[in-house]
């Protein structure tokens, strides 16, 4: 079965701190992996976008690693900023149709 | 450059009613797809359609659900009878090519009650 699951399922840091989430997923043969961010009552924003031959995306002050054989992909945030609080999902593909997501990791960051 | 657009944004209906709920692609997108995520859990995909056709529907209940996509006209995820169970989420996504190297696009979700 192709599941995904991220931890930890919350973190709150202080401001200022660099940050790793983790994301595991049981079937190696991925198509490509996306780092999604969801506001409370909002919709999903995409983050970072990896394709399944490539190890690692970077966009600002965040970057997104990708190891296919171990399954597992981090995203990594630098000097966390309270605007930075909201759920992270990660998101694999092992076709042309079907995002299959984790739970999520939900982040706070206080001042 | 309108993104993907989702309407009603919230619905209240009562057991047994009908939910319509409507999802206009970003312009130029001919694949959507549709994802449920019920009260703290992640995304599941329900069913992807291009126009006119159903592609994947591996994710939708036996029962009561329905999704179609015309060939003019927003994507309809239609739920008949619904039940509190329904109360969820409906997040609608859409994107140019399948798999293709773009993303999928999502819209801001549909808010489902059911009293």
């Amino acid at each position: 079965k192709q599941e995904v699951t991220q931890i930890p399922a919350a973190l709150s840091v202080p401001e200022g701190e660099n940050l790793v989430l983790n994301c595991s997923f049981t079937d190696s043969a991925i198509y490509n992996l996306q780092w999604f961010r969801q506001d409370p009552g909002k919709g999903l924003t995409s983050l970072l976008l990896i394709q399944s031959s490539q190890r690692e995306q970077t966009s600002g002050r965040l970057n997104a690693s990708l190891d296919k054989s171990s399954g597992r992909s981090t995203l990594y945030i630098a000097a966390s900023q309270p605007g930075d609080s909201a759920t992270y999902l990660c998101a694999v593909s092992y076709n042309t149709d079907k995002l299959i997501f984790g739970t999520g990791t939900r982040l706070q960051v206080f001042p | 450059n309108a993104g993907v657009m989702q309407n009603p944004r919230h619905l209240v209906r009562r057991r047994g009613q009908e939910a319509r709920l409507r999802c206009s692609p970003v312009k130029g997108h001919s694949h959507v797809y549709w994802y449920r995520q019920l009260p703290e859990e992640g995304l599941k995909f329900m069913v992807y359609l291009q126009k006119e056709n159903i592609i994947d529907e591996s994710g939708m209940p036996k029962e009561r659900f329905s999704a179609e996509f015309p060939k003019e006209g927003p994507s309809i995820l239609r739920i008949q009878q619904v039940v509190r169970g329904d109360s969820a989420a409906y997040f609608c996504a859409s994107s140019p090519l399948a798999g293709g190297p773009g993303t999928q696009y999502f819209g801001p979700g549909t808010r489902l009650t059911v009293l």
